[in-house]
C-alpha cells in the first residue's frame, strides 16, 4: 500500500523566514511520481511540481525548492524568504508508476505567514 | 490554468435525496477524475475515468457513481446522499499521454453538505 504523510498540521512563520515542508513517501514500487500542490484560501489546487523517481536532481523555481532524497523516502519543500501570499495548505502526494493514474495525497500542511 | 468548471460550485440537501455534481472540461484531456477533501485526509480518489464510458473505482468509491457520455464531461451522483458525504469534491483532468508526463489539473471544487 502506499502511504504520504506530511507530520506538520501547521507552520506558522514571519514574513521573510524560510519554511521547510516535511513529506515522507512509502511505496514498494521502483517507479513512481511525487508531487506537490498549493491550495490558497480561494480553495482551488494549484500544481507545483512533478518529480520522478528515477530524477533524484534538486529543483529550484524562485523562491521554492524541492529535495528529494529516496534513501530517506522524502520529498521536501522549502519556501525561502516567505511571504504572505504564501500562506496555503500544501499538498504532497505520490502516484504509482505502471498502476493507474491515482494520487495518494498526505494529509497537507498548513503554512501561515504573517506580516 | 486548465479549462475546467465544476457546477454547482455550492450545494445544500437532505439526507436520502439524489445528488449529481458536473465536471465539464474544455482540454479534450483523456483522463478525469473524482476526489473528495476531508479534513485530516488530503484528498481521496473516489473514482476516474479514462475515456468515454470507461470508468474505474478509486479509494472510496462506496455511495457513488459516475457516466461519461462524452469527453468533456464527467458526472458523479450520490444516489442517496448521507451525512457523511458532506465534503469538498474536486473534479481534475489529465492527459493521460503516459506516467511519465501525465499531471492532474484540479477544478475548483463543489462545496457539498448534506443535512
Amino acid at each position: 500500500a502506499q502511504k504520504v504523510t506530511q507530520a506538520q498540521t501547521e507552520i506558522s512563520v514571519v514574513e521573510k523566514e524560510d519554511v521547510t515542508l516535511d513529506c515522507v513517501y512509502e511505496t514498494r514500487d521502483t517507479t513512481y511520481y511525487l508531487f506537490w500542490y498549493k491550495q490558497p484560501p480561494s480553495g482551488e489546487l494549484v500544481f507545483l511540481i512533478r518529480r520522478n523517481s528515477f530524477d533524484e536532481q534538486n529543483e529550484i523555481s524562485g523562491r521554492y525548492s524541492w529535495n528529494f532524497q529516496k534513501s530517506t523516502s522524502s520529498f521536501n519543500f522549502t519556501i525561502t524568504a516567505s511571504q504572505v501570499v504564501d500562506s496555503a495548505v500544501y499538498f504532497c502526494a505520490l502516484k504509482r508508476g505502471n498502476a493507474g493514474n491515482m494520487l495518494t495525497f498526505g494529509g497537507g500542511t498548513r503554512l501561515m505567514v504573517k506580516p | 490554468d486548465a479549462g475546467i468548471t465544476q457546477s454547482p460550485r455550492h450545494k445544500v440537501t437532505e439526507t436520502g435525496t439524489p445528488v449529481t455534481l458536473r465536471c465539464h472540461q474544455t482540454e479534450n484531456h483523456r483522463y478525469m477524475y473524482w476526489y473528495r477533501q476531508d479534513p485530516g485526509h488530503g484528498l481521496r480518489l473516489i473514482h476516474y475515468s479514462y475515456g468515454v464510458k470507461d470508468t474505474d473505482k478509486g479509494e472510496v468509491s462506496d455511495g457513488y457513481s459516475v457516466s461519461r457520455s462524452k469527453t468533456e464531461d464527467f458526472l458523479l451522483t450520490l444516489e442517496s446522499a448521507t451525512s457523511s458525504q458532506t465534503s469538498v469534491y474536486f473534479c481534475a483532468i489529465s492527459e493521460g499521454g503516459g506516467p511519465s508526463t501525465d499531471t492532474q489539473y484540479f477544478g475548483p471544487g463543489t462545496r457539498l453538505t448534506v443535512l
